[in-house]
């Protein structure tokens, strides 16, 4: 099957700083997704992004899928963005099997 | 309109008893699906539904069961429970269309299940 990899894994950052998080996919999509999931475990859907580059207040997403990879911005960040962001991708000819990287850990510090 | 409904939120249960997680929506969503999480892991995909009546194996089906018998619930079932099932488990849904392609996936809260 595809196989999703993030990077990094964990990170720290003082609020008000910025960051990138990467999505590696190995084998062409039709879907990728980013999820944030927070400290109470709820997860929702920031970006649906299988191309091109979409923007949402201080988050904005980048996929270049010709590349097999995705790009998670997340500027100024406040105490809570903390949580973990997954990426999520469908692989181009299996409809409906979202499979999920292992993910980002973010915590944002005062 | 509630979303996506998982019921119950923490359960303890002992190895070889058997349970159904309740997952309910009310958006007339033709797509759900349901999830483990483990410690330190993405989701891995359990089973999908694309409809009532439609069920397919995900990633880790083996030793769990479901059915859609109405557009609104996709149960799951643990027959007989073991250790290696202690984890968190969500259900999801959405509109289904070419694959999810652009549609919202919506999570319920998760479930909390230990095997002891």
């Amino acid at each position: 099957g595809i196989q999703v990899e993030q990077s990094p894994p964990d990170l720290i950052l003082q609020e008000g700083a910025n960051s990138t998080l990467r999505c590696n996919f190995s084998d062409s999509v039709n879907n990728l997704q980013w999820f944030h999931q927070n400290p109470w475990g709820q997860l929702i859907n920031l970006f649906y992004i299988p191309s091109g580059t979409k923007q949402n207040g201080r988050l904005s997403a980048t996929t270049v899928a010709t590349e097999r990879y995705s790009l998670l911005y997340i500027s100024s960040s406040q105490t809570t963005d903390s949580g973990v962001y997954f990426c999520a991708v469908i692989m181009s000819g299996t409809a409906s099997k979202l499979t999920f990287g292992t993910g980002t850990r973010l915590q944002v510090t005062l | 309109n509630a979303g996506v409904t998982q019921t119950p939120k923490f359960q303890v249960l002992k190895t070889g008893q058997s349970m159904t997680l309740q997952c309910a929506q009310d958006m007339n969503h033709e797509y759900m699906s349901w999830y483990r999480q483990d410690p330190g892991m993405g989701l891995r995909l359990i089973h999908y539904s694309v409809g009532a009546g439609i069920t397919d194996q995900g990633e880790v089906p083996n030793g769990y069961n479901v059915s859609r018998s109405t557009t609104e619930d996709f149960p799951l079932r643990l027959l007989s429970a073991a250790p290696s099932q202690t984890s968190v488990y969500f259900c999801a849904s959405s509109y289904s269309g070419t694959g999810l392609s652009g549609n919202t996936i919506y999570f319920g809260e998760g479930s909390w299940l230990t095997v002891v």
